[in-house]
């Protein structure tokens, strides 16, 4: 159990587009769901906190006006990559928190963003 | 917010010898502290975890300590194995819930 799928895996688009990143928990409710950025051969950097039915929570420096979070339902989030830039190419990785008194966190294989 | 600082960045054993790695954190308020492996191009996976009312946590060939006063946690692998060499990440969260800093990971080796 506990299966977190990201779509799509890879993406190539046109500098100026947007490009939406689903994550969903495929057995298991998620009221929180996290987005973090992975450059090569560097850590996760945690972009933001995305809860069901609210707005999300940006850390400092991501702006939330280019990076759209919904978390619509318990079991989707998305990341609005929005006027992509090459400099927003990277690995985009979700994950999800099971439970409510346990603080496991699953991780989506990611995305691969490419912006020409 | 808080900060997880990891050492080594990188770490080449021989096969059978053992691996520690250390991490620091500096909110006192951290209560769960998990540790990821991340192989190449795959996404990171839970591979122990502790939380703040235990000292230490045994699975097999892998333990982790924690030390709650220095504000600093370790994994241990033992016996290393090829099938063992990745990224490992360790993690801080404070409270149920709420987000996870990740440590800048160790780059581990295990040498045939």
């Amino acid at each position: 159990g506990a299966v977190v799928s990201q779509h799509p895996s890879w993406v190539i688009c046109k500098s100026g587009t947007s490009v939406k990143i689903e994550c969903r928990s495929l057995d298991f409710q998620a009221t929180t769901m996290f987005w973090y950025r992975q450059f090569p051969k560097q850590s996760l950097m945690l972009m933001a906190t995305s809860n069901e039915g609210s707005k999300a929570t940006y850390e400092q420096g991501v702006e939330k006006d280019k990076f759209l979070i919904n978390h619509a339902s318990l079991t989707l989030s998305t990341l609005t990559v929005t006027s992509a830039h090459p400099e927003d190419s990277s690995f985009y990785i979700c994950s999800a928190l099971r439970g409510s008194s346990y603080n496991e966190q699953f991780f989506g294989p990611g995305t691969r963003l490419t912006v020409l | 917010g808080e900060n997880v600082e990891q050492h080594p960045s990188t770490l080449s054993v021989q096969e059978g010898d053992s691996a520690v790695i250390k991490c620091t954190y500096s909110d006192s308020a951290s209560n769960y502290f998990p540790w990821y492996k991340q192989e190449l191009g795959k996404r990171p996976q839970l591979i122990i975890d502790i939380r703040s009312n235990v000292g230490e946590k045994k699975d097999q060939r892998i333990a982790v300590t924690l030390n709650k006063t220095a504000k600093h946690f370790s994994l241990h692998i033992t016996e290393t194995q090829p099938e063992d060499s990745a990224v490992y990440f360790c993690a801080a969260s404070i409270s149920f819930g709420n987000q996870f800093y990740f440590g800048t990971g160790t780059s581990l080796t295990v040498i045939p």
